[in-house]
């Protein structure tokens, strides 16, 4: 089966930095996506990894080891409209996306 | 601008009622996928259609049905026999290996 897990939430300061863990099991493997989703809107693209490594982008970066079956992103310099859910998805080997439940990031002032 | 496009943004149906939502993309996506967010909850795989005049079940199809008459537009109608169907409702397309664009969600209660 497919399984993909992400903690449920998680809390930290404004200005610190937060590393979201995700880690997989799927019918092969075609990349991995972390997406941002705002209470009541669509979620959007942030990052996307397949091979093994670190991906930077901004604030925002993005590892992969498919090795272990492991990704995390990591918000550096957290501001408050950081405050979301960020979704772990997986492609596996038939093109079919399956998704984390997402974990909520609550940043404080 | 390219994009996908849900209608309506929220929706009441009341009892034993089909509603359908709207989803439109102007992207020249092939494959086009309807989600289900309850919340809290992750985004689960109602329908999905990698083709015109194909479409296949996701992992809750029951109570749900779809048709792909044009690339542009993939419809999805909650039928009377989906018995909980308040929920976020997400249509998506891709093309090839490449991550999903969105639409904004139509959010469906029942009344």
């Amino acid at each position: 089966g497919q399984n993909i897990d992400q903690p449920t939430e998680m809390t930290a300061t404004e200005g610190a930095i937060v590393q979201i863990n995700c880690t997989y099991q799927t019918s092969g493997f075609n990349g991995l996506f972390w997406y941002q989703q705002h209470a009541g809107e669509a979620p959007t693209f942030l990052s996307y990894n397949v091979l093994d490594g670190l991906e930077e982008k901004g604030r925002f970066s993005s590892f992969l080891s498919r090795s272990k079956g492991y990704s995390y992103l990591l918000l550096k310099e957290l501001q408050m409209k950081d405050s979301a859910s960020y979704l772990c998805a997986v492609l596996n080997n038939f093109n079919k996306f399956y998704f984390g439940s997402g974990t909520k990031l609550n940043v404080k002032p | 601008d390219g994009g996908i496009t849900q209608s309506p943004k929220y929706l009441f149906r009341k009892e034993g009622q089909n509603v359908t939502l709207s989803c439109e993309q102007n992207l020249n996506h092939d494959a086009m996928y309807w989600y289900r967010q309850d919340p809290g909850q992750g985004l689960r795989l109602i329908y999905y259609s990698q083709i015109v005049n194909d479409f296949q079940k996701g992992d809750i199809a029951e109570g749900y049905s779809v048709s792909r008459e044009k690339k542009e537009s993939f419809p999805l109608t909650v039928t009377s026999a989906q018995k909980n169907p308040t929920a976020f409702y997400l249509c998506a397309s891709t093309q090839g290996a490449y991550g999903y664009t969105f639409g904004s969600g139509t959010r469906l209660t029942v009344v």
